[in-house]
């Protein structure tokens, strides 16, 4: 049964603190995405990659956070210094996007906790 | 920029009833449009994708129409049951190759 994993499902940190957070993808597919969901905010994209390359990363904080795919089955999302309001649940998403298929499918998601 | 609406945000019915919930967006030039389940605490579970060609899809007591020129979406869920009790979330991507848009939400609980 493929799914996508996230390492760690719960942390708990402190202000100023570097918090590093993983996704494995569904084996096969092409396109990774990381979404963040707040209460006031609902869900929203942070980056997505293609075929390991960024393709947009317009929706995160540029100073503190980071995005990567050092290979195919393996996506981090970094964040340094953490600050209280990034305290939020972390999603990763994988899909095989293209020639008429766009259909995602989420982890359990990393709840983050920044005190 | 597209938008996406669920309406209503929360909704609460006695067991057995059939129910739909309202998806609306705001840019019909849409690829896909799919509806995911999401428990408390935890991650979002995929229930139907519908191409942009297709007016509805159905899988089990779940049904979901699509009428893009309009820009609407709904799932219909016939006799509910407690364990349907979540939030549902219907989202979009403006295309292929675009991150999905999601709703808000609507908090469904059914009351035993």
């Amino acid at each position: 049964d493929a799914r996508v994993t996230q390492t760690p499902r719960d942390k708990v940190t402190e202000m100023g603190q570097e918090v590093t957070m993983r996704c494995q993808p569904i084996l096969g597919h092409n396109t990774v995405f990381w979404y963040r969901q707040t209460m006031m905010q609902g869900l929203e994209l942070l980056a997505y990659f293609r075929n390991r390359a960024p393709l947009d990363d317009s929706g995160m904080p540029k100073d503190r956070f980071s995005a990567e795919m050092p290979d195919a089955t393996l996506a981090t999302l970094k964040i340094q210094p953490s600050e209280p309001r990034d305290s939020a649940v972390y999603f990763c998403a994988s899909g095989l996007v293209g020639a008429g298929i766009n259909e995602q499918f989420f982890g359990p998601g990393t709840r983050l906790t920044v005190l | 920029k597209q938008e996406v609406t669920q309406i209503p945000a929360a909704l609460s019915v006695p067991e057995g009833e059939n129910l739909v919930l309202n998806c609306s967006f705001t840019d019909s030039a849409i690829y896909n449009l799919q509806w995911f389940r999401q428990d408390p605490g935890k991650g979002l579970t995929s229930l139907l994708l519908i191409q942009s060609s297709q007016r509805e899809q159905t899988s089990g007591r779940l049904n979901a129409s699509l009428d893009k020129s309009s820009g609407r979406s709904t799932l219909y869920i016939a006799a509910s049951q407690p364990g349907d009790s979540a939030t549902y979330l219907c989202a979009v991507p403006n295309s292929g190759n675009t991150p999905l848009v999601f709703g808000k939400g609507t908090r469904l609980s059914v009351i035993a």
